[in-house]
């Protein structure tokens, strides 16, 4: 069996200030991990995925993520936050035994105040 | 140059209305789902097929039938429409269903039953 927590349902953050998004897991097996982002009446757009490759994950729009075995997590983090980046992020994990089943957290809403 | 197409993108209806949803990719994957989003931004897979196969089937009302003509298409039909079944239907597409490949989405149609 699988699971993510996203830990925060809310950040704001101001314009040009760090970004720190938290998503722990479960998994049975090797997970492969996902963010997305949901912008306002727009689909879900890939940030970046961690495969079991390295465990420092680079994505678009300078986010970037860790895998840490040992505590379960894949945070998100970007240096300097956007306005553009007001949107919604999603954590997923999938694995082996839950074959085509992406898990998703919950959602985290990110508000960027100028 | 849409990778992951939906129609319509509004849809508002009576309840008890018979309804239907279009999704199209041009990605090549083998792999197509349908999740729906509540308001609370929470995404819930419903179904999934691979090579036009259904492969997962949630708890889903039967009202919900899907249907796949090929490996590029996968409809939606609902019947009897409810006030519950009011949420967006996002339609999305992977490659092999496989943990690697992440997902991608449609923009969403918004279904609003009155």
């Amino acid at each position: 069996a699988q699971s993510v927590t996203q830990l925060d349902s809310h950040v704001s953050v101001s314009e040009g200030t760090p970004v720190l998004l938290r998503c722990n897991y479960s998994s049975s097996y090797s997970p492969s991990l996902f963010w997305y982002v949901q912008h306002p009446n727009k689909g879900l757009q890939l940030l970046l995925k961690y495969t079991s490759a390295a465990t420092l994950v680079k994505g678009i729009n300078g986010f970037e993520a860790e895998f840490k075995k040992s505590e379960t997590s894949f945070h998100l983090t970007k240096p300097s936050a956007h306005m553009s980046d007001a949107a919604e992020y999603f954590c997923v994990v999938s694995s082996t035994d839950s074959w085509g089943k992406f898990q998703f957290g919950a959602g985290t809403q990110v508000v960027v105040t100028p | 140059d849409t990778a992951v197409s939906q129609t319509p993108k509004y849809l508002v209806t009576q309840m008890g209305n018979d309804k239907s949803i279009k999704c199209e990719q041009n990605l090549g994957h083998d792999t197509m789902y349908w999740y729906k989003q509540d308001s609370k931004k929470f995404l819930k897979i419903m179904f999934s097929y691979n090579n036009k196969e259904l492969i997962i089937n949630e708890t889903v009302p039967n009202r919900f039938s899907p249907k796949s003509p090929d490996k590029a298409h996968l409809n939606l039909h609902i019947n009897s429409l409810e006030l519950g079944d009011s949420a967006v239907y996002f339609c999305a597409s992977s490659q092999g269903g496989s943990l690697n490949q992440p997902q991608h989405f449609g923009d969403g149609t918004r279904l609003s039953i009155l």
